[in-house]
């Protein structure tokens, strides 16, 4: 059974604060995605990797950067926080295979005050 | 480029009812399209996927989907609905084989089931 999980579910920050989120996947899967979710607007794709130590911007990559260092684990790096990244963020994984299904982890709520 | 467009941001059904959540796609060739479902505060969990084949596929919890070359769409379906699947559905593309990896979401569709 495929396991996503994500380090926090709620997560309060303060306006500059340098904000980690992590991801981990169980199913030895290449592709990893950070989404965020934000009423009205479904999910917008942040950065994708297909491998590690690689990396593509998606559609809304502004203010985030991600790391890869080991294939089960991608990071999302909020640099310098701020009130409009308030949202949920969402993790997935798949394998390299574009009849694949994407495993979501459980999402992580962030409030930047 | 690859779109996905679900048209009603609400579905209200009585239980019992049959229920629809639509889904139309725009992408070149042959698409791979999937559905899935997101409870309150979770996450999103795949419930069917069209590859090839019979145009009517099955998934989880007694969904289904009919994909629809012609007309460009993956309708999701159920034939009686539960309270419990009150939830938020989202379709999405994938291009076939050479394409992206990267899926198209629609916006989702919250369905509403009433006891």
């Amino acid at each position: 059974d495929v396991k996503v999980t994500q380090s926090s579910r709620y997560l309060v920050k303060r306006t500059g604060e340098k904000v980690f989120l992590e991801c981990v996947q169980d199913m030895d899967h290449e592709n990893m995605f950070w989404y965020r979710q934000d009423p009205g607007l479904g999910l917008r794709l942040i950065y994708f990797s297909y491998d590690v130590k690689m990396k593509e911007k998606g559609d809304i990559p502004e203010g985030y950067s991600v790391s890869r260092e080991k294939k089960e684990r991608f990071s999302l790096i909020l640099e310098s926080a701020s009130t409009n990244q308030t949202s949920m963020y969402l993790c997935a994984s798949s394998l390299m295979t574009e009849s694949y299904e994407q495993y979501f982890g459980p999402g992580t709520r962030l409030t930047v005050t | 480029a690859q779109s996905v467009a679900q048209p009603e941001d609400q579905v209200n059904v009585a239980e019992g009812n049959p229920l629809t959540v639509k889904c139309t796609y725009s992408v070149s060739g042959n698409p791979y399209l999937f559905w899935y479902v997101q409870y309150p505060n979770r996450g999103l969990q795949f419930l069917l996927k069209y590859i090839t084949g019979d145009n009517l596929v099955k998934g989880s919890y007694g969904f289904e989907a009919e994909f629809n070359k012609s007309q460009t769409s993956f309708h999701l379906k159920k034939p009686s609905a539960l309270v419990s699947d009150s939830a938020l559905y989202f379709c999405a593309v994938r291009p076939p084989s050479g394409g992206s990896y990267i899926p198209t979401f629609g916006r989702g569709t919250s369905l509403i089931v009433h006891p």
